[in-house]
């Protein structure tokens, strides 16, 4: 099993919509979390982090479920600009050392279309 | 702003050739990474360094060495190339432990 999984797509939505990834992790040691954007052919970007609490930016929201170990983006008001591959990363801490890496799943492909 | 440069952003080797990827950093980051991304595979840790003269084994290390010498430069050496590592390679730099920002990207083609 993948430590980090998410739905791969491609989704495609048309301007305005409301698209929603969703991503797993099967490691309860795993301590941050993020979302990263690559668009096609760069190197990936943070995007935002991740809270328990939720976060949001602008029309951006990640939601964290910590007993489930599921992660969560909505996009509202989808724009051409947002077709990207969206990364789900995990930061897990072992050995009790102060360093964690980052685990990446292997993206969500979205294409916003007019 | 730099940030995180990577050379070359191109090469073609043959199998068995040698080459030398280099990562420069001017953020005074002390961690720094080097990651392969394959399709449908993800980002995959090669080695990280948490400081200068430090190197670690990631999650795919075999057939590749590093070194961190200088704390803005981390290089990443294939001594004998195969057609598996051909990929995009990314280098990345943080300040902690959490969030890492990346280069362009190398990408290899071994023949």
């Amino acid at each position: 099993r993948k430590e980090v999984e998410q739905d791969p797509g491609p989704f495609n939505v048309p301007e305005g919509a409301t698209v929603a990834f969703n991503c797993t992790y099967s490691n309860s040691a795993s301590q941050s979390f993020f979302w990263y954007r690559q668009d096609c052919r760069k190197e990936p970007k943070l995007l935002m982090s991740v809270y328990s609490s939720g976060n949001e930016d602008g029309r951006f929201t990640a939601q964290l479920n910590r007993a489930s170990q599921y992660i969560s983006l909505l996009i509202r008001d989808s724009k051409l600009s947002d077709s990207a591959t969206y990364l789900c990363v995990v930061n897990i801490f072992s050995d009790g050392t102060s360093y964690g890496k980052l685990t990446f799943g292997q993206g969500t492909i979205l294409t916003v279309h007019p | 702003n730099a940030g995180v440069t990577q050379t070359p952003k191109f090469r073609v080797l043959k199998t068995g050739q040698s080459m030398t990827l280099l990562c420069a950093q001017d953020m005074n980051h002390e961690y720094m990474y080097w990651y392969r991304q394959d399709p449908g595979m993800g980002l995959r840790l090669i080695h990280y360094s948490v400081g200068e003269g430090t190197t670690a084994k990631g999650e795919v290390p075999d057939g590749y060495n590093v070194s961190r010498l200088k704390k803005q430069n981390f290089l990443l050496g294939l001594e004998s190339a195969a057609p598996s590592q051909t990929s995009v390679y990314f280098c990345a730099s943080s300040p902690r432990k959490n969030i890492q920002y990346f280069g362009a990207g190398t990408r290899l083609s071994v023949l």
